[in-house]
């Protein structure tokens, strides 16, 4: 069960986009339309950003989507707000629900 | 409302053990998968096990095979982990999520707080 793999930080300016890359294997983020996306604010629990790779639960801002290409998964935030400052994490359905998380990407709004 | 309350963290020495209990409540507990993700201090998070509705179907990470298990009540609306061997690595947050899917239980839409264990001498 290896980690996914994703940048250490992004950082943007306000209004602007950014996006978080995700990169795994076959075996998860490429093998499954299940990756989910994870925001946590510093000591506080993760709150879900987005699942099965694009979707959003209700009451996510639609500023936040998601998309795949191969074995890479992506987050993107558009329009940045100095509240989108958090750490995010991806995470892979890697087959009878077992699951791998990304070690984390920190936002940082300039 | 749905709520996740975790409980029974603490510290240990290694190679002890400890009890984590997750109270549910806002949903129909037995009617959903849950699980436990846990985060080292100033580190990621890393899930650790994984439990059916009805506890017929079970799974661990590998770092915890062995060592830890897990279990539910659905008539207390409890989750559980039971901890032996404990290590210094497995110093943590430890968090109990519930588990959605449409097709298969793929990601975790509500968190507890988390409760946190320190493994040391």
């Amino acid at each position: 069960q290896s980690a996914l793999t994703q940048p250490a930080s992004v950082s943007g300016s306000p209004a602007q986009s950014i996006t978080i890359s995700c990169t795994g294997t076959s075996s998860d983020v490429g093998g499954y339309n299940l990756v989910s996306w994870y925001q946590q604010n510093p000591g506080k629990a993760p709150k879900l950003m987005i699942y099965e790779v694009s979707r959003r639960p209700s009451g996510v801002s639609n500023r936040f989507s998601g998309s795949k290409s191969g074995n890479t998964a992506s987050l993107t935030i558009s329009g940045l707000q100095a509240e989108d400052e958090a750490d995010y994490y991806c995470c892979s359905y890697t087959g009878s629900s077992t699951y791998v998380f990304g070690p984390g990407t920190k936002v940082t709004v300039l | 409302e749905v709520q996740l309350v975790e409980s029974g963290g603490g510290w240990v020495q290694p190679g002890g053990s400890l009890r984590l209990s997750c109270a549910a409540s806002g949903f129909t507990f037995s009617s959903y998968d849950m699980t436990w993700v846990r985060q080292a201090p100033g580190k990621g998070l890393e899930w650790v096990s994984y439990i059916s509705g009805s506890s017929s179907t079970i799974y661990y990470a590998d770092s915890v095979k062995g060592r830890f298990t897990i279990s539910r009540d659905n008539a207390k609306n409890s989750l559980y982990l039971q901890m032996n061997s404990l290590r210094a690595e497995d110093t943590a947050v430890y968090y109990c999520a519930r588990v959605l899917g449409r097709l298969v239980a793929d990601h975790f839409d509500y968190w507890g707080q988390g409760t946190l264990v320190t493994v040391s001498s």
